[in-house]
């Protein structure tokens, strides 16, 4: 199984919105709607910061929102701030029990 | 309070086994997956296998199958992962997650365990 694919780095001024892909196959982004995502930060442990595609976990801003069109989903971060400046990482469950992350997205806030 | 608390970092000689420890506190231990996940200096995230502490059902990432073993002891609410033949490509940060599922969301993570692969 090969990792799901990410862009290696997105930017966005603060306010502004970013979005973030993540491709995938019909095994796994494409065939489950089991797709989350990680935001980690520097020296830290990472953090779901969405799941089963769209839902946010409690304490999370309304800013992050996700979505999924056939193989592919994507993370849209709204009205960009400085502390959203970290990695995202993408997931998803894949065939035979399996679990896919993507390659990882670093975000510059300019 | 949820807490995962690994076992303190560790330096270990090419083809020696490493021994990374997880211990659960504040959620029944037995009701939730435990995930392993990696991530070499400056590298992405990789996903090694889950166990079922409840029944000891493991899954591993294809990669690792017959290199890596995943147990818990529920007794003391502590899950394990070890890794044999060590390589220095296995250099690492070393997570352990929890998650309701094999398909859910990793909720909770531990601190993370850096391995050292060098002669």
């Amino acid at each position: 199984h090969s990792a799901l694919t990410q862009p290696r780095s997105v930017s966005g001024s603060p306010g502004q919105s970013v979005t973030i892909s993540c491709t995938g196959t019909s095994s796994d982004v494409g065939g489950y709607n089991y797709v989350s995502w990680y935001q980690q930060h520097p020296g830290k442990a990472p953090k779901v910061i969405i799941y089963d595609v769209s839902k946010r976990p409690s304490g999370v801003p309304d800013r992050f929102s996700g979505s999924k069109s056939g193989n592919t989903a994507s993370l849209t971060i709204s009205g960009l701030q400085a502390e959203d400046e970290a990695d995202y990482y993408c997931c998803s469950y894949a065939v035979n029990n399996n679990v896919l992350f993507g390659g990882g997205t670093e975000l510059t806030v300019l | 309070q949820v807490q995962l608390v690994q076992s303190g970092a560790e330096v270990k000689k090419p083809g020696a086994s490493v021994k990374v420890s997880c211990k659960a506190s504040g959620y029944t231990f037995t009701a939730y997956y435990m995930h392993w996940v990696r991530q070499a200096p400056g590298q992405g995230l990789e996903w090694m296998g889950c166990i079922n502490p409840n029944s000891g059902v493991t899954n591993y990432a294809q990669k690792f199958q017959g290199r890596v073993t995943m147990t818990g002891d529920t007794s003391i609410r502590t899950a394990y992962m070890e890794v044999r033949g060590l390589r220095s490509d296995d250099t690492a940060v070393y997570y352990c997650a929890r998650s309701v599922a094999v398909d859910g969301p990793n909720d909770y993570w531990g601190q993370g365990t850096p391995v050292t692969v060098s002669s």
